[in-house]
Formats: C-alpha cells, sequence, structure tokens
C-alpha cells in the first residue's frame, strides 16, 4: 500500500544527545515536510523539502537539521541545540495542489 | 505570519447529535482543508474547498468554504462514537504549495454514548 512511514514511533532521549527520526513514502510525491505538534495548539512547519538535494527552513527549525539525498526519504535531526524537543512530530508529502499526506507520527519524550 | 482562529477549542456532545466547528481569518485563503486526527495518529484529510462559497461533502461531514474566502466551517451530521478525534482546518493562500497553508490549533470533539 501506498502511504508515509514514519519511525520509531515512541523515542526516549537523554538531555544532550542528537536523535533522528525516519520519514519514508512510496507516493511518488515529489515534496515533503516536517511538522511539530505540541497539545492545544497547530502544527508547526519545521523543514521542508521540494525536491532532492534542496531543503528550506520552516518557521521553527532551530536546532533541527533535515537531508533529502534520495525522493523517498526525509530524515529529520533532533539535535541538543533544541530546548524544548519533546513533542509529537510529523513527516508529510504533497501532491501539486499541496494537499498534505501525514505519516503516523513520531512521539519524542526527553528524560 | 497567518493565523487562524479555530472554535470551538472542545466540544462535548451526546452521540446522534450535530457538530459544527469554524475557522476564521483576517487573511484571505485560496484553498481551505479540513483534517481529523485520531489519538497518536497522523492527520487524516476530511475535506478540501478550492473555491469561495463551495460546499461540499463527505457522508456525513459538510464543509463550506466562506464567500469573504476568510472562514470556512464544518458540519458532522449524526455524530458517532468513532468521530471522535482532534478536527483541524488549514488554510492556503498559494494554492500548489503546502508551504503556505497555516493551520487552525484544533477542535477537540468528544462523543458521549
Amino acid at each position: 500500500d501506498g502511504g508515509i512511514t514514519q519511525s520509531p514511533k515512541y523515542l526516549f532521549r537523554k538531555e544532550g544527545q542528537n536523535v533522528t527520526l525516519s520519514c519514508e513514502q512510496n507516493l511518488n510525491h515529489d515534496a515533503m515536510y516536517w511538522y511539530r505538534q505540541d497539545p492545544g495548539q497547530g502544527l508547526r512547519l519545521i523543514y521542508y523539502s521540494q525536491i532532492v538535494n534542496d531543503f528550506q527552513k520552516g518557521d521553527i527549525a532551530e536546532g533541527y537539521s533535515v537531508s533529502r539525498e534520495k525522493k523517498e526519504s526525509f530524515p529529520l535531526t533532533v539535535t541538543s541545540a533544541q530546548k524544548n524537543p519533546t513533542a509529537f512530530y510529523l513527516c508529510a508529502s504533497s501532491i501539486w495542489t499541496g494537499e498534505l499526506f501525514f505519516g503516523e507520527g513520531s512521539r519524542l519524550t526527553v528524560l | 505570519g497567518q493565523q487562524l482562529n479555530q472554535s470551538p477549542q472542545s466540544m462535548f456532545i451526546q452521540e446522534g447529535e450535530d457538530v459544527s466547528m469554524n475557522c476564521t481569518s483576517s487573511s484571505i485563503f485560496n484553498t481551505w482543508l479540513w483534517y481529523k486526527q485520531d489519538p497518536g495518529e497522523g492527520p487524516v484529510l476530511l475535506i478540501a474547498l478550492y473555491k469561495a462559497g463551495e460546499l461540499t461533502s463527505n457522508g456525513r461531514l459538510t464543509a463550506q468554504f466562506g464567500i469573504t474566502r476568510k472562514d470556512s466551517f464544518l458540519n458532522i451530521s449524526a455524530s458517532i462514537p468513532s468521530d471522535v478525534g482532534i478536527y483541524f482546518c488549514a488554510g492556503q493562500q498559494d494554492s500548489g504549495s503546502a508551504r503556505q497553508l497555516t493551520f487552525g490549533s484544533g477542535t477537540q470533539l468528544t462523543v458521549l454514548p
């Protein structure tokens, strides 16, 4: 089945550690996105990529990094510079109309 | 950046009741999208609206693109327990670019048996 796969679903991190969240899609979408979701808030854009080997900062990129070496993959690294990384992270891809298709999310907890 | 005001923030309703929620903005949008998010899952697209005044249905769900292009409404008729979740609106200024999506803060819906 076509879709977006995020892993891991749950992740625990100690302060000062970098962690990488995986996002893979087989929808043949050119554009991919990472959003952060906090309780009671809307989705906030971290990074997005419209084509391979190119990506742009979103509204809250500080403390995060991404790569887009393949069309199907858009991993997100949460670095130790991110001061409040505990959140639910959502990966998405889009067709030409801009409608987003989301993965199931990864919940990161900093211990 | 743009802001979307989504209301109500939460709703508790009895099974079988109808539900209404809305999003408003001071900015004009060219596209309105409505998503539903089940607990611990990613949002799923329910309805997409592309034209001012457009009224679109998806089963028991009906959404409207406001004539001023600054608001949108979602109605759910005859609610059932599986309607529980968070409903998000999203407005898009530049059709064809998800980069321009702005999300509302969500409406948490609880359906009581």
